[in-house]
Parts: C-alpha cells; sequence; structure tokens
C-alpha cells in the first residue's frame, strides 16, 4: 500500500516561506514514476484547492493565481517532493496535503498538515 | 478554468436508503470526473474516476454517471461508514484541476 506523509513546520509568520516535504514509501514503487506528485490544500471548514503538481522528470505545472509564489522540487533518489509558497498570509491557513496523481485525478493522499499563518 | 457546483450543500439521508448527489461543470468534461470521499479528520479519499469507474476497493453500492457538464454519485443502501463530504473533482481542462465545494451527507 502506498503511503505518503507530509512534514513541515505547523506555524509561520506572515511575509515568511512555508516549506513542505512529502516522503511516499510502500507499494509497487518500481510503477512511481508513472505518478506525477500534487500538492492540494483545504482552508479550515472549507472546499479542496489545488495548488500545483511535479512530473517524474521534474516538470511542473502550477495554479495560475499561486504560479508566482510557489516553487515544487522532487528528489526521485528519496521518493521525496517539497513545496515551497512565498510571501504567505493568512489566506494561505490550510490542510496541506501531498497526492500521488495520474491522469488528472489524485489516487494517493497524506494525511495532510495543518500549516497556520501568524505571527 | 472550470467552475464545479455540487448540489446540494448537505443531505439527510436515513441509513439503508439511496443518496444521489449532483455536480456540474461549466464546460464539457466529457467524462474527466473524479469523486472523492472525505470523512472528518480524515483524507479524501478517491471512489470514482472517468465518471462511472469505481476505484481499487470501492464497494459497489458507489455508482457514478454522468457526461459532459452533468455528473451524478449515487450511493445505495446507505451504511454508516458512508456518512461524510463528498467532492468532485474536473480534469477534462486542466491544469488546474478544480473540485467542487462539496456535499455533505448526514444522518436523517
Amino acid at each position: 500500500q502506498v503511503q505518503l506523509q507530509e512534514s513541515g513546520p505547523g506555524l509561520v509568520k506572515p511575509s515568511a516561506t512555508l516549506s513542505l516535504t512529502c516522503s511516499v514509501s510502500g507499494g509497487s514503487l518500481r510503477s512511481i514514476d508513472t505518478y506525477y506528485w500534487s500538492w492540494i490544500r483545504q482552508p479550515p471548514g472549507r472546499g479542496l484547492e489545488w495548488i500545483a503538481y511535479i512530473e517524474y522528470t521534474g516538470s511542473t505545472n502550477y495554479y495560475p493565481s499561486l504560479k508566482s509564489r510557489v516553487t515544487l522540487s522532487a528528489d526521485t533518489s528519496t521518493n521525496q517532493f517539497s513545496l515551497e509558497l512565498r510571501s504567505v498570509t493568512a489566506a494561505d491557513t490550510a490542510l496541506y496535503y501531498c497526492a500521488l496523481s495520474r491522469d488528472g485525478y489524485n489516487h494517493y493522499w497524506g494525511q495532510g498538515t495543518l500549516v497556520t499563518v501568524s505571527s | 478554468e472550470i467552475v464545479m457546483t455540487q448540489s446540494p450543500a448537505t443531505l439527510s439521508v436515513s441509513p439503508g436508503e439511496r443518496a444521489t448527489l449532483s455536480c456540474w461543470a461549466s464546460h464539457n468534461l466529457n467524462t474527466k470526473l473524479a469523486w472523492y470521499q472525505q470523512k472528518p479528520g480524515q483524507s479524501p479519499r478517491l471512489l470514482i474516476y472517468d465518471a462511472s469507474t469505481r476505484a481499487t476497493g470501492i464497494p459497489g453500492r458507489f455508482s457514478g454517471s454522468g457526461s459532459g457538464t452533468e455528473f451524478t454519485l449515487t450511493i445505495s443502501g446507505l451504511q454508516s461508514e458512508d456518512f461524510a463530504v463528498y467532492y468532485c473533482q474536473q480534469y477534462g481542462e486542466w491544469p488546474p484541476e478544480t473540485f467542487g465545494q462539496g456535499t455533505k451527507v448526514e444522518i436523517k
């Protein structure tokens, strides 16, 4: 069974950079290169918002309104991928999920990590 | 960006009954639509993709239908573990993939 685990600070100050890492383990890792790796967030009590994804090749795609503040990276040797979101505000407070995705939908999800933006 | 609209926001259903959830897209998706279930304190779980294909391990009481701009998730014979929030997600025109606002299925 594929497992994903997000990690990173739970509290970030306004205007700072939010950095999260997702570690992927288990399952048939030989097939992991058929997936791309996504970040999705959920503000408290609200719905889901796709942020970005990175392919195994390193190619990326970002949500247009976040593109100027987001950078994704991946270390395929360790099956980890990372999210950086710069210049955060209170509006970036959310539960952040990483996911393994293919063909446009999200097959496996991490348990999520809550990030609060506050001074 | 394609806008997804779900209805109703909350659906009250008795255990054993059928629940019918609707999802509309602002543009034609063909069948590029997925459904997810999210229970309190848990991450979403993929239920349905390509509008009607059940994901691995999903019970047969969950079924999806529709194409174009109108889609339906039907849960037949609701069980206690099915009370949750359900989201639709389009991938007909992506990125960005976009989600509906969710339908909460609660016990009547």
